[in-house]
């Protein structure tokens, strides 16, 4: 069974500053999908980023963009200039692409609190 | 568009007692999911619908826990009986098809159960 490891449960950044928030995960497939998401204190989950494992370059998307290192098994998310709007807990998610073994469940880490400093 | 909707946001109930949880996917969208959300963790996946049909359903308590998706739209998320372990928030996502690898799942809000 694949698992997803956030080492970090909280972080803290200062506004407009750049921070990383860490993820590795354990699977013995070579072809899968990672994301993360944002969830603020509503409650509802937001898409932030996604990468394919077969994608060699790393996705990107305005202020934030990952490290996929498929070998080390390591997903960061990288938030460059913070805002008030980006303090929320942060997880990262596995998808297998094994659609007939597991479905298209996403497995999620314990989540990484980030708090945006004024 | 409108997102997906769930209901009621807020359940309080004492152990032993009986709820259910409602939710209305985005339109169009095949693939209903329920997540499990226990305080301090990740969503854990309970059962995943496909249309009306059942994908996944292993991590479903089935002795407690059972789901319906008629008509291959709303669904609902029964408990039956509520254990204090219960507690959480249960999370509703639906997507547009389940095998394409870009396919995002969209969440709703939730619902918070506490179980007393």
């Amino acid at each position: 069974a694949q698992t997803v490891t956030q080492s970090q449960p909280e972080m803290s950044v200062q506004e407009a500053e750049t921070v990383t928030l860490s993820c590795t995960y354990d699977t013995s497939e070579s072809d899968y999908y990672l994301f993360w998401y944002k969830q603020p204190p509503s409650r509802q989950m937001i898409l932030v980023i996604r990468q394919e494992a077969y994608k060699q370059q790393n996705a990107t998307e305005n202020r934030f963009s990952v490290n996929f290192q498929k070998a080390a098994k390591s997903f960061s998310l990288k938030i460059s200039d913070s805002q008030l709007g980006d303090a929320a807990m942060y997880f990262c998610a596995y998808r297998s692409a094994g659609f007939e073994t597991s479905g298209s469940r996403l497995t999620f880490g314990e989540g990484t609190q980030l708090t945006v400093n004024p | 568009e409108a997102g997906v909707a769930q209901s009621p946001r807020y359940k309080i109930i004492e152990k032993r007692q009986s709820v259910a949880f409602w939710c209305n996917p985005i339109s169009g969208h095949a693939t209903l999911y329920w997540y499990q959300q226990i305080l301090g963790q990740g969503p854990k996946l309970l059962i995943q619908f496909q249309n009306n049909g059942v994908v996944d359903d292993s991590q479903l308590p089935k002795d407690r826990f059972s789901a319906e998706r008629l008509k291959g739209v709303d669904s609902t998320l029964k408990i039956q009986p509520a254990k204090l372990e219960d507690s959480a928030v249960y999370l509703c996502a639906s997507s547009l098809i389940a095998r394409g690898g870009t396919d995002t799942q969209y969440f709703g809000p939730g619902t918070r159960l506490t179980v007393l």
